[in-house]
């Protein structure tokens, strides 16, 4: 079964900018695999940030970005808050009769 | 707006089959969309657990396929899981979700005798 990889924590200063990855072991990340990227705080249900690499929902702040970069997808935070500190998962689609990956998430610190 | 409430027994024992409830609210499933389920053991990270069109089609995690059934009642809008010969393993917060923006809040499940 395909692995999803994202990086296990990741540490960024308030205001700075910082890009969360997503790598797949059946290859590279395209369009495809309609890269989905998830914000879960402590205690809450993840909320959904980016859908189909880059599309962003009506709720998702302007400094969240989605796109593919160097085969993985990327989830890019410009001028983070600290209220951005938060566990983050992206969700691949990998294969035919729909099936999904997550990744094991990424643990982003502001500090 | 789009809400979702999961509901279902909170302690299942082993080898028993595990059932959850997924009520829609703001949003005609028959409307169209995929609706799903995923968990998320205690302290872990998130699981796909599988999907179903309003039409009845279904899709589901390879590793759990022997064991699951998800369906679907559009009169009632509403969805629902049934895993069976639940150990241990199964124990998490279970969510129901409109494919992939609308999130229920959870139902946390514990098997254990």
């Amino acid at each position: 079964q395909t692995v999803v990889t994202q990086e296990p924590s990741l540490t960024v200063s308030p205001g700075g900018t910082v890009t969360l990855t997503c790598a797949s072991s059946a290859g590279a990340v395209t369009s495809d695999s309609n890269p989905n990227w998830f914000q879960q705080k402590p205690g809450q249900p993840p909320r959904a940030l980016i859908y189909s690499t880059s599309n962003k929902h009506s709720w998702t702040p302007a400094r969240f970005s989605g796109s593919l970069l160097g085969g993985k997808a990327g989830l890019t935070l410009s001028g983070v808050q600290p209220e951005d500190e938060a566990e983050y998962y992206c969700l691949l689609y990998c294969g035919g009769a729909q099936h999904w990956v997550f990744g094991g998430g990424t643990k982003l610190t502001v500090l | 707006q789009v809400q979702l409430q999961e509901s279902g027994p909170g302690l299942v024992k082993p080898s028993e089959t595990l059932s959850l409830n997924c009520a829609v609210s703001g949003y005609s499933i028959s409307s169209g969309y995929y609706w799903g389920w995923i968990r998320q053991p205690p302290g872990k990270g998130l699981e796909w657990i599988g999907t179903i069109h309003h039409s009845g089609s279904t899709y589901y995690n390879p590793s759990l396929k022997s064991r699951l059934t998800i369906s679907v009642d559009t009169s009632k809008n509403q969805f629902s899981l049934r895993l069976s010969s639940v150990t241990a393993a199964d124990t998490a917060l279970y969510y129901c979700v409109r494919l992939f923006d609308y999130w229920g809040q959870g139902a946390l499940v514990t098997v254990s005798s």
